[in-house]
Parts: C-alpha cells; sequence; structure tokens
C-alpha cells in the first residue's frame, strides 16, 4: 500500500500552545496537502506543498515537506479551541490520478 | 455555491439490499470520486472518474459500481449491501489542472448495513 501514516495518532494539548502533526509516506509525490475533518463532516482542504518546495506558510499553519526521509510535519501555531479535529495528510503520487490518505491525527485543544 | 453535494446523509439497509448514493458538483471538475471511511483507516478509494464516461476502480473496489454520464454527478451503487460496508462515504471532486489537485468533500453519507 502507498498509505502515508500521520504520528501521532492522537494529541491533547492546552489552548495557545503549539500542535505538531507528523506524516510519512512510501513512494515519490508531485505534491502533499493536509486536510481537516470536524467531527460528523466533509474534509476541508488546509495546505498544498509540491515536492520541490521545502516549507510553506498559511495563517497560523506551517507545513514542511522532506523529501529525501518522505516525511511531511504540519505545525499549528497558537492553537484554539476551534482547532480541535482530525487532520490527514494526502500524497498525490508520481504518474498517480489519485490521493492517498493517511489514517489521520485526533486533535484536541482544549480551553 | 453549493459545492458538492451528497445525498442521501444517513441510511440503514439490510443485507442483501441494493441502494444509490448520489453524488453531483456544480464547479465543472474533471476528476469525482468516491471514499470510505472507517475508524483507524482513513479514508479508502472505491471508485474514480477523471470525465464523463471515464471510471476506473480504486483500492477498494467490490461490491460497488458506478458510472458518470455528465460532469455533474458521479453516483455510487451498492449492489448487495453487506455488513462489511458499514461505513461512512465520502465523494470528492478536483479541477485536475496540473500540480494542483485539491479535493473539494461532501458532507459524507453514514450507511448502516444490518
Amino acid at each position: 500500500s502507498q498509505q502515508g501514516e500521520e504520528d501521532p495518532q492522537a494529541l491533547s494539548i492546552q489552548e495557545g500552545e503549539n500542535a505538531t502533526m507528523n506524516c510519512s509516506y512510501k513512494t515519490s509525490i508531485n505534491n502533499l496537502q493536509w486536510y481537516r475533518q470536524n467531527s460528523g463532516r466533509g474534509l476541508v482542504h488546509l495546505i498544498l506543498i509540491r515536492s520541490n518546495e521545502r516549507e510553506k506558510h498559511s495563517g497560523r499553519l506551517r507545513v514542511t515537506l522532506d523529501t529525501s526521509k518522505k516525511s511531511s510535519s504540519l505545525l499549528i501555531t497558537a492553537s484554539r479551541a476551534a482547532d480541535t479535529a482530525s487532520y490527514f495528510c494526502a500524497g498525490l503520487h508520481n504518474y498517480g490520478q489519485n490521493f492517498v490518505f493517511g489514517p489521520g491525527t485526533r486533535l484536541s485543544v482544549l480551553p | 455555491n453549493a459545492g458538492v453535494t451528497q445525498t442521501p446523509k444517513f441510511q440503514v439497509l439490510k443485507t442483501g439490499q441494493s441502494m444509490t448514493l448520489q453524488c453531483a458538483q456544480d464547479m465543472n471538475h474533471e476528476y469525482m470520486s468516491w471514499y470510505r471511511q472507517d475508524p483507524g483507516m482513513g479514508l479508502r478509494l472505491i471508485h474514480y472518474s477523471v470525465g464523463a464516461g471515464i471510471t476506473d476502480q480504486g483500492e477498494v473496489p467490490n461490491g460497488y459500481n458506478v458510472s458518470r454520464s455528465t460532469t455533474e454527478d458521479f453516483p455510487l451503487r451498492l449492489l448487495s449491501a453487506a455488513p462489511s460496508q458499514t461505513s461512512v462515504y465520502f465523494c470528492a471532486s478536483s479541477l485536475r489542472q496540473a500540480n494542483t489537485g485539491e479535493l473539494f468533500f461532501g458532507e459524507g453519507s453514514r450507511l448502516t448495513v444490518l
């Protein structure tokens, strides 16, 4: 399977702290994306990073990509209770037409 | 904007029954797909389509059929429901331009097979 893996599976932090989630994948990618899923809802796209990029920022989000290690990380700074959700990485693999999702990280931000 | 619309949101079936999950998008996206989400397993691709008249199998296609007669619609058919098909199903679409491919998801359809 080409499926990636997020780490940790679950993360609980206090409001205002930073949250870091990691993603590893098995085959070369064209781009890697992060999605958020609130409980009972569909997934929402957060950020995309291409294989020739190493870091990308969007608001309180910072994503890094290390293609040599086949890994990516998502950092959420100054977390809020509203950030409580599951976060998934998804890779679009070279020559592939489909995204491969990891099992996700459940983030709980406590007020 | 409606985006990606899935119906029904909830459905209970008995083993052996058939049904169709509907998916429609109003963004003129070429690519559409169906995923199932099970606890601890992330999203697994069932079927996908890169344009009207073109469909292909994903990772877990057994027990499901799809068709793509229009750009907007991509229904998923369960031919003879089994308890193993109890899951949450998501339809997603993408514009499919080179090096982008952001997926837009529907709100999901929760299916229980008794």
